[in-house]
């Protein structure tokens, strides 16, 4: 089986920098998501990472280190309208390939 | 706007009755996942559909059912429902290769009273 884990909550000011850490636990590794949920809405996709070293988007930058079974999303001049959960999930390698989700970390952005 | 489209966006319903939750996944998506979310749980998947045949099984119930139809669009079946069957539930599309993200529908929010 998976085991992920993510700090529940984390508050930031805006315009700040955050980082969201995720360390998980698989038998066989192929690929980690990070997702954007807003309370009550669809996940939305951020990032994919599938080899090690750091990937970056625009504000958002996500990372990878496959042997240490470690990752973080990295959230830059942080706004308001990020204050959401961020779910990281992984894919083990093998079967299906459906990724599993962690419970997420509640991100509040605050003045 | 995800692409995936899903209907209904509430559903409200009595204990022991039976649903049917709908969903269209993205132009060119062959794979359909179901997935229940509630506050203490966190997104538990359910069942996977691919071009029609079901490839994989998550926690899902032996009350739910799901099923794809020839043009792709899937349904999700709950039956007998239990007051702890409230969730949001979500649909997701993807085109099954392993590097590619899903996409998510809107949601249907079931309250079982």
């Amino acid at each position: 089986g998976q085991n992920i884990d993510q700090p529940t909550e984390m508050t930031a000011t805006e315009g700040a920098i955050v980082q969201i850490n995720c360390t998980y636990q698989t038998s066989g590794f192929n690929g980690l998501f990070w997702y954007q949920q807003h309370a009550g809405e669809a996940p939305t996709f951020l990032s994919y990472n599938v080899l090690d070293g750091l990937e970056e988007k625009g504000r958002f930058s996500s990372f990878l280190s496959r042997s240490k079974g470690y990752s973080y999303l990295l959230l830059k001049e942080l706004q308001m309208k990020d204050s959401a959960s961020y779910l990281c999930a992984v894919r083990a390698s093998g079967g299906s390939y459906i990724p599993t989700f962690g419970r997420g970390t509640s991100l509040i952005v605050h003045p | 706007d995800s692409g995936v489209t899903q209907t209904p966006k509430h559903l409200i319903t009595a204990t022991g009755q039976r649903v049917t939750l709908r969903c269209s996944p993205r132009s060119g998506d062959l794979s359909v996942y179901w997935y229940q979310q509630s506050l203490d749980q966190g997104l538990q998947f359910l069942i996977q559909y691919y071009n029609g045949e079901e490839r994989a099984k998550g926690n899902i119930l032996e009350r739910f059912s799901a099923q794809q139809f020839p043009d792709l669009h899937s349904e999700l079946n709950l039956s007998s429902l239990e007051l702890g069957d409230s969730a949001l539930y979500f649909c997701a599309s993807s085109t099954g290769d392993s590097n590619q993200p899903q996409h998510f529908g809107d949601g249907t929010r079931l309250s079982i009273l």
